[in-house]
């Protein structure tokens, strides 16, 4: 089975200034992971996916990850960061048996309040 | 616009209903997913059909139900609804059954049981 936790529930930021958002997560097998966006009165929608090679994934609208194996995490980062980023973030991951399946496995999600 | 169209948007009932959720996949996807999002627990996965098949459970209720037809749309039933049935029910699709293809998520149906 697999977690996700994310570690901050809301992340006020203002615009313009960097913003990090933590995702640590547990499992037993490996695991595919994403980032997904929430914008208000929307469904979800991908930012970004680690599948493997390189660490660092780079994303939509400015965002990337860097996946630590060690620390099993997997931080969304964005150096400069707008009002219309506001919106909840969900961090996931999937396992990589390629299986019947494969569902997501959702952290709790972060909003990201961006300030003017 | 994801291209994963749910009906309908908004739904209000009273306690002990039955109400049926649909879902419309993108065009050329196979598998659906069933996710419930509350305040309280979060995005939970309730099921998944791959081509007209159960693949994959979830926590979903057993007053909960869930079917995909050969046109593969989806149908989620809930029946002997309760106060904390009260959720966004979202579908979600991709092409394929395993791997890690995109979930194309589409806007969700807000349940208000009261």
């Amino acid at each position: 089975a697999q977690s996700v936790t994310q570690l901050d529930s809301q992340v006020p930021v203002f615009e313009e200034a960097p913003v990090e958002l933590r995702c640590n997560y547990s499992s037993s097998v490996s695991v595919y992971l994403f980032w997904y966006v929430q914008y208000p009165n929307q469904g979800l929608q991908l930012l970004l996916k680690y599948l493997s090679g390189s660490t660092l994934v780079k994303g939509i609208n400015g965002f990337e990850a860097e996946f630590n194996k060690s620390q099993t995490s997997f931080h969304l980062r964005k150096p400069s960061v707008h009002i219309s980023d506001t919106a909840e973030y969900f961090c996931a991951v999937s396992p990589f048996h390629n299986n019947a399946g494969n569902m997501l496995t959702f952290g709790g999600g972060t909003r990201l309040m961006v300030k003017p | 616009d994801s291209g994963v169209t749910q009906t309908p948007k908004h739904l209000i009932t009273a306690t002990g209903q039955r109400v049926t959720l649909r879902c419309s996949p993108r065009s050329g996807d196979l598998s659906v997913y069933w996710y419930q999002q509350s305040l309280d627990q979060g995005l939970q996965f309730l099921i998944q059909y791959y081509n007209g098949e159960e693949r994959a459970k979830g926590n979903i209720l057993e007053r909960f139900s869930a079917q995909q037809f050969p046109d593969l749309h989806s149908e989620l039933n809930l029946s002997s609804l309760e106060l904390g049935d009260s959720a966004l029910y979202f579908c979600a699709s991709r092409e394929t059954s395993g791997g890690a293809g995109e979930l194309f998520f589409g806007e969700g149906s807000r349940l208000t049981v009261l």
